[in-house]
């Protein structure tokens, strides 16, 4: 069981470019969760998301940012147009079903660390 | 008003010293976990409560669910427990999960 696996480790990009960064739950979890961790600061939720659904966007900056699930492959954090302002960690976790054993299990991944130039 | 209270916010300790780090929440949970974090490092789960008390080596959680609060107690403490603890809660409403700030702990040899 490999875990939530998150990649890029670390991506570097310049103002106005795009950044995307992909997140793969632990098998059996179908509820991926992403945060963002500003230098000194701690986690801030970002969105929550089933498989094919976005179940709560409220931590989102309402442009720029979008997320996904898809019914096949890994989530998917887009942040387009990056500014300095969104270097950042940005963690992924996954959990399983509420009906299934271990449900309040939060496993993370090791983050994507994004630079804006 | 965050859903979840941690206290202190940083906290030096000598080597060998007993160290407790509080949680306090406001929404009813389905679980308490217990994180942490080094430095540039990534988010380990230490700890998942949903009632009493747990114990792995020098680490102790509980949870009083009446109270809606939780203590992680670190016991002869060592430098290599410098990290950033975090205090986050399953809400029971949803699967929406509520994080602390963090606790950062520096332990000087």
């Amino acid at each position: 069981n490999a875990g939530v696996m998150q990649n890029p480790r670390h991506l570097v990009r310049r103002r106005g470019q795009e950044a995307r960064l992909r997140c793969s739950p632990m098998k059996g979890h179908s509820h991926v969760y992403w945060y963002r961790q500003l230098p000194e600061e701690g986690l801030k939720f970002m969105v929550y998301l089933q498989k094919e659904n976005i179940i709560d966007e409220s931590g989102m900056p309402k442009e720029r940012f979008s997320a996904e699930f898809p019914k096949e492959g890994p989530s998917i954090l887009r942040i387009q147009q990056v500014v300095r302002g969104d270097s950042a960690a940005y963690f992924c976790a996954s959990s399983p079903d509420r009906g299934n054993p271990g449900a309040n299990v939060l496993t993370f991944g090791a983050g994507s660390r994004l630079t804006v130039l | 008003k965050n859903e979840v209270e941690q206290s202190p916010q940083n906290l030096t300790a000598q080597e060998g010293e007993f160290i407790t780090i509080n949680c306090s929440y406001s929404v009813g949970i389905s679980a308490l976990h217990w994180l942490q974090q080094h430095p540039g490092g990534g988010i380990v789960s230490l700890f998942m409560l949903s009632s009493g008390k747990k114990k792995h080596g020098r680490l102790i959680a509980t949870i009083n669910i009446q109270e809606k609060h939780s203590s992680l107690h670190i016991t002869a403490s060592h430098p290599r427990d410098s990290a950033v603890y975090i205090c986050a809660v399953l809400s029971n409403t949803g699967n929406q999960f509520y994080f602390g700030t963090g606790t950062s702990l520096t332990v000087i040899p």
